[in-house]
């Protein structure tokens, strides 16, 4: 039961470098999103897509983009790396997007912006 | 812009004894969401809650959403270690995103 799996696990960047962060789900799951976790601050949401083709922005959209061409896979992108998104970021998926759906979470990657 | 405070934000007790962590808002939610995170995994879901005034059990663990829906409270009766971990509250908002509470930090020594 692989659920969500995030890659990398672990990564270091430089300020301005680029990278993607992939997500996948393997429950069929139309509604995918990412969060990131800071200390003291709980999961605030990044963006969000409630199926293939369609994005929206979440509470802290700004520095990162994602895309869902299909339902398995929604990857988060890091267009020029600060100090400021040195976090831990987590993938989840649910069933729908009605709010009582339960949230499944992938691991996390955990990433350092030097 | 809605928000939940999570109180308290660290909780540090003995075997045995009994706690409560309390998720508050100004602001009503259609659901109330409670998750367990342990270091180096993401959070797993203990409970949903839906309807004012609705009560859960979980083995030693009680869940309650208030009557307005506006807050809940997590009671765990004769805490073990086992349940040391992070507590995170997650109230739905009107759009269908999950708004988090800042996390109870939870240690229970033997």
């Amino acid at each position: 039961n692989a659920g969500v799996t995030q890659t990398p696990k672990f990564q270091v960047l430089k300020t301005g470098q680029s990278m993607t962060l992939q997500c996948a789900q393997d429950m069929n799951h139309e509604y995918m999103s990412w969060y990131r976790q800071d200390p003291g601050m709980g999961l605030r949401l990044i963006h969000y897509s409630v199926g293939a083709g369609i994005t929206d922005q979440g509470e802290v959209p700004n520095g990162y983009n994602v895309s869902r061409s299909t339902t398995e896979d929604f990857p988060l992108r890091l267009l020029s790396a600060a100090p400021s998104q040195t976090s831990v970021y987590f993938c989840a998926s649910s069933y729908s997007s009605r709010s009582n759906q339960p949230q499944h979470f992938g691991d996390g990657t955990r990433l350092s912006i030097l | 812009t809605q928000l939940l405070e999570q109180s308290p934000q660290f909780l540090s007790i003995q075997e045995g004894e009994n706690l409560t962590v309390y998720c508050n808002s100004s602001s009503v939610f259609s659901s109330l969401q409670w998750y367990r995170q342990e270091p180096g995994e993401g959070p797993v879901l203990l409970v949903t809650v839906v309807t004012g005034g609705e009560v859960k059990k979980l083995k030693r663990l009680t869940f309650q959403f208030g009557d307005a829906r506006k807050d809940s409270s997590l009671h765990i009766t004769a805490a073990q270690p086992g349940d040391t971990g992070l507590y995170l509250c997650a109230g739905g908002d009107q759009g269908g995103k999950l708004i988090f509470g800042q996390g109870t930090e939870l240690s229970v020594k033997p």
